[in-house]
């Protein structure tokens, strides 16, 4: 089983800084088939990238992905309100599919 | 628009069972997998059983495997997950999830969740 480990666990930004959040793979992800969710307080997860580094619809540029192997970052280049969330990476390389144990990024 | 809606969720007993459904619409249910994923309070997701769109190929987490069993009924357009031999670890809100065509893959869409609350 791939385990992904997420860093850090919390970061607190203002809006308008970048963010930077790390997803470490156990093992090489193959494919770089991994992809983050964003997910909100009461709401379900969203799918925000897949492929490592390709948008889903409805995501402003401001949000990119990047990283192989077992590697992957998602950054947000300036921070909006809206996007102070829970954040994890999930592998579909390999079964078991796996998800990090996220990260929350608050409101400083 | 792709739409998912759970249900089944409640109160059951350390040992008991429910059966939870997933309706879903706005799709060619058929060719697509589909998972289920879960959530227990205030924690992470963790993917539980997924099941190609022909009903075919099934995999299944080690934590529910022998327990848990994920179907589905194209000609209803919906997903269940029968769930046996309940334990309190098993309580978490359930989501169901379709993935990018009929490999599982990564989770395209989702339902709004079921609670599943295992206590005596």
């Amino acid at each position: 089983e791939i385990v992904l480990t997420q860093s850090p666990g919390t970061l607190s930004l203002s809006p308008g800084e970048r963010a930077t959040l790390s997803c470490r793979a156990s093992q090489s992800v193959s494919n770089n088939y991994l992809a983050w969710y964003q997910q909100k307080p009461g709401q379900a997860p969203r799918l925000l990238i897949y492929g490592a580094s390709s948008r889903a619809t409805g995501f402003p540029d401001r949000f990119s992905g990047s990283g192989s192997g077992t590697d992957f970052t998602l950054t947000i280049s300036r921070l909006e309100p809206e996007d102070f969330a829970v954040y994890y990476c999930q592998q579909y390389g390999s079964l078991p599919r796996t998800f990090g144990q996220g990260t929350k990024v608050e409101i400083k | 628009e792709v739409q998912l809606v759970e249900s089944g969720g409640g109160l059951v007993q350390p040992g008991g069972s429910l059966r939870l459904s997933c309706a879903a619409s706005g799709f060619t249910f058929s060719s697509y997998a589909m998972s289920w994923v879960r959530q227990a309070p205030g924690k992470g997701l963790e993917w539980v059983a997924g099941i190609r769109g022909g009903g075919d190929t099934i995999h299944y987490a080690d934590s529910v495997k022998g327990r848990f069993t994920i179907s589905r009924d194209n000609s209803k357009n919906t997903l269940y997950l029968e769930m046996n031999s309940l334990r309190a670890e098993d309580t978490a809100v359930y989501y169901c999830a379709t993935h990018y065509g009929d490999y599982l893959n990564r989770f395209d869409s989702w339902g709004q969740g079921t609670l599943v609350t295992v206590s005596s």
